[in-house]
């Protein structure tokens, strides 16, 4: 069966970075797009990201665009979210989850906790 | 962006009777190849989201037939005809017609 599994998640400064990875199994990796979606502790959801599924396309928030790096190695099955000039209201639950069919998203992860803090 | 509106926020209900969630959008979600991208999503507590409700009204593999969605263009509604227990948890309306995909603020649902 499909499952993901994201990793990276840490305590970070502002300004810093980070790499959050998302692990995909149980599916052709390389045959569908990939998004990533965050959620602050205790509210709603908010899109990151999305990435076709050869790489050549990819979407970002106006919230995260110009910081954030999505990226995919299909030789890995794995996808990648390079985080920069990390800001405290990036503080959130990271979940990555595949794409069903156009930008509808059907598996999710179980998420990466990313706490931007002093 | 589209701007995704729920209500009520919050739904108490008793177990065996059915509760009702409605969507609205900022604008038709409709998409250029005649679909309707309007999904439901489910969130235990503690859990990731999990898939319920796509192109308003396909229930996703595994969603007990009690959950079922309509509407049309920017109104929609989500229903569950005999809340069980295990339903209890946020309940998000999400369009997937256009990037960025926007989410409702979130239903939660609970047993009196």
């Amino acid at each position: 069966q499909v499952h993901l599994v994201e990793s990276g998640g840490a305590v970070v400064q502002p300004g810093g970075s980070l790499r959050l990875s998302c692990a995909a199994s149980g599916f052709t990796f390389s045959d569908y797009g990939m998004h990533w979606v965050r959620q602050v502790p205790g509210k709603g959801l908010e899109c990151v990201s999305f990435i076709r599924f050869n790489g050549n396309g990819i979407y970002y928030a106006d919230a995260v665009k110009g910081r954030f790096i999505t990226s995919r190695d299909n030789s890995k099955n794995t996808l990648y979210l390079q985080m920069n000039s990390l800001r405290p209201e990036d503080t959130a639950m990271y979940y990555c989850a595949k794409q069903q069919y156009l930008l509808i998203p059907d598996y999710w992860g179980q998420g990466t906790l990313v706490t931007v803090s002093s | 962006d589209i701007m995704m509106t729920q209500t009520p926020l919050s739904s108490p209900v008793t177990l065996g009777q059915p509760a009702s969630i409605s969507c609205k959008s900022s604008q038709s979600l409709v998409h250029s190849d005649g679909n309707t991208y309007l999904t439901w999503l489910q969130q235990r507590p503690g859990q990731p989201p999990r898939l319920l409700i796509y192109k308003i009204s396909d229930r996703f593999s595994g969603v007990p037939d009690r959950f079922s969605g309509s509407g049309a263009g920017t109104d929609f509604t989500l229903r569950i005809s005999r809340v069980e227990a295990e339903d209890v948890g946020v309940y998000y309306c999400m369009q997937a017609t256009q990037f960025p995909i926007t989410f409702g603020q979130g239903t939660r649902l609970e047993i009196k």
